[in-house]
């Protein structure tokens, strides 16, 4: 399966500033899909990115807040916008198909 | 939807066997597995597809009733290493998943 290098892998943000979060996939893949998690909880869907077209996102994660990037099948970023505290989660990034998923090892983000 | 898994944890001696379930209201395309260790990303363990047989990795397996939308995974002679949380991940069709809730194995010496 597929492996993914995301960074940073955690960072500390003022609010109302920005993050974006990297993923790169070490092969070519049609679906990338961004998660967010908080400690202890399940992982929750954001969007599905596919290279080519806008993401799809989840209800109550709309474009303004996190946009994505899909400029190719091995690449893609997720932004943060406008932070608030209650944006402080893990996000993460996965790949996969039938063969199976690969997560990036997590963006752990703070808010002040 | 997303999928129920039970338990929600589970506490083992070493060598002893575990069964997490994992059932879902919707007719499912695949189930997969993974494994969480405490401040790590979830790591892959297996995948199974509608109308494939049941897996095996080590002494880790997982099987899927399709008619009755469930899953199982089998932990056998657990070690160590397998505590930690296990999430059932389900999809509808080939394309996003959607995950339980989790289930924390704790494995004693």
């Amino acid at each position: 399966s597929a492996v993914i290098s995301q960074k940073p892998s955690r960072d500390i943000c003022q609010r109302g500033t920005s993050l974006t979060i990297q993923c790169q996939v070490d092969s070519q893949v049609t679906m990338m899909f961004w998660y967010r998690q908080q400690p202890g909880q399940s992982l929750t869907l954001i969007a599905t990115a596919n290279q080519g077209s806008e993401a799809t996102y989840e209800s109550g994660f709309v474009i303004d807040k996190f946009p994505i990037s899909r400029p190719n099948l091995t690449f893609s970023t997720l932004t943060v916008s406008n932070m608030s505290p209650e944006d402080s989660s893990i996000y993460l990034c996965s790949a996969g198909a039938d063969y199976g998923y690969t997560f990036g090892s997590g963006t752990r983000l703070t808010v002040v | 939807q997303q999928p129920v898994q039970s338990p929600q944890a589970v506490i083992l001696r070493e060598g002893e066997d575990a069964v997490i379930n994992c059932s879902s209201s919707k007719a499912l395309y695949s189930v997969h597995w993974y494994r969480q260790k405490h401040g790590e990303a979830p790591v892959f363990l297996m995948i199974l597809l509608k109308g494939g047989e049941q897996k095996g990795h080590e002494k880790i397996s997982a099987s899927f009733n399709e008619k009755k939308q469930q899953s199982s995974l089998y932990l056998t002679a657990s070690q160590l290493s397998y505590s930690g949380t296990y999430f059932c991940g389900t999809n509808t069709n080939a394309g996003k998943s959607t995950f339980g809730d989790g289930t924390t194995l704790t494995v004693k010496p």
